[in-house]
């Protein structure tokens, strides 16, 4: 089954400055990868998605690169905010059910 | 739009009890899905329904997990008898459909320790 790695476990950043996370991905087959936030408490909720016919897909201070020759994609956050501290997972879908396999997530710390 | 409806949001039981968990998907959602989120992991799928019936339940451990989901609307997923590496937050998603790549909406969890 698809098997996906993410990098780093934890990342702290100053505000202002930006923080990037990384995941690779196992199953050539796999076509679509969502990242999700998740707070204290609260479900995970998805913020940016990138399917396998587009390399790269921005949303104002986010960005989601995809490169499917080295199967792996990476979430860019630029002028991070605290309100940007949270645990981001990355996640592929794969199998004719599209059914999501997770990454291990990074917790993310924005300094005031 | 309403989003995915847990209860109870916390739970405490001793090992051996039984627990049940209720989740409502976002109105006209035909996919739900069940998850088992172990702190400090990302969520892992236990079982898939698309309407009432089960797409997969490959890794949901029967002998002690159960899911339905009546009618094509709530579903219930229940642990009979509970051990204490059940402990975790279980995590409720809907997608509106299978066979293409469709976002899923997470609830906001059952969180259950297992004493």
């Amino acid at each position: 089954g698809e098997n996906v790695e993410q990098h780093p476990s934890t990342l702290s950043v100053q505000e202002g400055d930006s923080a990037v996370i990384k995941c690779t991905y196992s199953d050539s087959a796999s076509n679509y990868f969502p990242w999700y936030k998740q707070e204290l408490g609260k479900g995970p909720q998805l913020i940016i998605d990138i399917r396998s016919n587009v390399g790269e897909k921005k949303d104002q201070r986010i960005a989601v690169t995809l490169n499917k020759t080295a199967k792996h994609f990476s979430l860019h956050i630029t002028e991070t905010q605290p309100e940007d501290s949270a645990v981001y997972f990355c996640a592929a879908s794969t199998g004719s059910a599209r059914q999501l396999t997770f990454g291990s997530g990074t917790q993310l710390t924005v300094l005031p | 739009e309403a989003g995915v409806a847990q209860s109870p949001r916390y739970k405490i039981i001793e090992k051996r009890q039984s627990v049940a968990f209720w989740c409502n998907p976002i109105s006209g959602h035909a996919t739900l899905y069940w998850y088992q989120q172990i702190l400090g992991q990302g969520p892992k799928l236990l079982i898939q329904f698309q309407n009432n019936g089960v797409v997969d339940d490959s890794q949901l451990p029967k002998d002690r997990f159960s899911a339905e989901r009546l009618k094509g609307v709530d579903s219930t997923l229940k642990i009979q008898p509970a051990k204490l590496e059940d402990s975790a937050v279980y995590l409720c998603a809907s997608s509106p459909r299978t066979g293409t790549s469709e976002t899923q909406y997470f609830g906001p969890g059952t969180r259950l320790l297992v004493l």
